[in-house]
């Protein structure tokens, strides 16, 4: 099956900086979906990208998809104390019933 | 979106006993998963929970240890039967609920 994998999978910063996480995975897509988990509880849906689009903005986020390169990377600017948490990928598989497969995760840690 | 209601949201076993974990849905669902997340790690799929059929596990995860109901279109359990310590990890159910993905805000389980 197919594993998502970021990097770097841990990413230490100041605020007010950007952070860049990416991710990696094996086979054919629908979607590609960044989550983040806070203190190792559940998972907030953060952005969706779909496997015809390129890149796709929410508020700070940035979120690019290269099929051809099967990598995403997700961009948090000017980021704040609040963001700290893990960040983890999810690839909606285009065969088969629709399950998510994630990552391995990104864990940020922003000091004020 | 929908909204689960996922209890208890923590609990501390003795070894070689049972723990059911519930979650409810605020709307109906047709098909609702079960994830585990072990200490540090990523997601990994337990099984997917389709109401009135069995539920389909992943590689790894049977039904005896991880038995699953889903009575309706609202509700399901997930049961960590004769638990050890290495079933210490955060489970967390979960839906896609038109064309988005929902989670549930886990259950840690320490097991001693």
């Amino acid at each position: 099956s197919q594993q998502g994998e970021e990097d770097p999978q841990a990413l230490s910063i100041q605020e007010g900086e950007n952070a860049t996480m990416n991710c990696s995975y094996k086979t054919s897509i629908n979607n590609l979906q960044w989550y983040r988990q806070n203190s190792g509880r559940g998972l907030v849906h953060l952005i969706l990208i779909r496997s015809n689009e390129r890149e796709k903005h929410s508020g700070r986020l940035r979120v690019t998809l290269d099929t051809s390169k099967k990598s995403s990377s997700l961009l948090i600017t000017a980021s704040r104390a609040a963001d700290t948490a893990s960040y983890f990928c999810a690839t909606d598989a285009a065969s088969g019933y629709s399950t998510l497969t994630f990552g391995k995760g990104t864990m940020l840690l922003v000091s004020p | 979106s929908a909204v689960i209601s996922q209890k208890p949201s923590r609990d501390i076993c003795q070894r070689g006993t049972s723990l059911t974990i519930q979650c409810q849905v605020d709307s109906q669902v047709t098909m609702m998963f079960w994830y585990r997340q072990q200490p540090g790690q990523s997601l990994t799929l337990i099984a997917t929970a389709n109401q009135g059929s069995e539920a389909t596990y992943e590689s790894g995860f049977v039904i005896d240890k991880f038995p699953i109901s889903r009575p309706n279109l609202t509700f399901s359990t997930l049961t960590v039967s004769n638990m050890s310590p290495e079933d210490s990890s955060i489970y967390l159910c979960s839906l896609n609920h038109r064309g988005g993905y929902t989670f549930g805000s886990g259950t840690r389980l320490t097991v001693v």
